[in-house]
């Protein structure tokens, strides 16, 4: 069946260095990707998506590019802040999965000033 | 435009009791979701209903149970609460017409501890 495999984290950063999580997935067909993120003491809230191969969502100054040669949704910020600090979800929705979101396992990101 | 709203915040049983976690939406979502999420587990899926009288089961549904009356409440039951149930729920809805890109809208959750 579909998966969803992130970098396992806590990731620990300072205040404007470079960020990537490694999201890949596992899909027949033609998923659509998403990141969402989930602010301490909050639910979770879409960051960004893409539908199609070679997309690019962005969103707050964080990228990603669907990538279905190498299967993968990486996310990236050039320049972190405090305000990040966050744990962030690589999703993907497929059609065969009823509208079910498949879910990694998220990744806690902690950007320190 | 209150979204989705989730009562109690905070919640704590014992063991074999029950209790009913509350959610609401009033974006007149037909999906709606109800999530656990334990740390270091990522989201689990315990139920989710398609619209008002529908509901499937999802990864976890053991232990709990759920009914859609109205489009805008999907209340999740927990009958003879057991520490395994000690987690963070979370309820989410959506639009779904057609394509596989919408958007899942979450609300602030409910701690649950059962001692």
């Amino acid at each position: 069946g579909d998966s969803v495999t992130q970098m396992e984290g806590p990731v620990t950063l300072s205040e404007e260095a470079f960020l990537t999580i490694n999201c890949t997935y596992t899909a027949t067909g033609y998923p659509s990707l998403f990141w969402y993120v989930q602010y301490p003491g909050e639910g979770l809230q879409l960051l960004l998506k893409a539908t199609k191969a070679d997309d690019k969502g962005s969103n707050k100054g964080f990228e990603a590019t669907y990538r279905k040669e190498t299967t993968s949704f990486h996310l990236e910020k050039g320049s972190v802040q405090v305000s990040d600090s966050a744990v962030y979800f690589c999703a993907l929705n497929n059609a065969g999965n009823n509208r079910k979101l498949i879910w990694g396992l998220g990744t806690s990101l902690a950007v320190n000033p | 435009n209150a979204g989705v709203t989730q009562t109690p915040k905070f919640r704590i049983l014992k063991i074999g009791q029950s209790m009913t976690l509350q959610c609401t939406q009033d974006m007149n979502h037909n999906y709606m979701y109800w999530y656990r999420q334990d740390p270091g587990m990522g989201l689990k899926l315990i139920y989710y209903s398609v619209g008002a009288g529908i509901t499937d089961k999802g990864e976890v549904p053991n232990g709990y149970n759920v009914s859609r009356s109205t489009t805008e409440d999907f209340p999740l039951r927990l009958e003879l609460a057991a520490p395994s149930q000690t987690s963070v729920y979370f309820c989410a809805s959506s639009y779904h017409f057609g394509t596989l890109d919408n958007e899942q809208f979450f609300g602030p959750g409910t701690r649950l501890t059962v001692l």
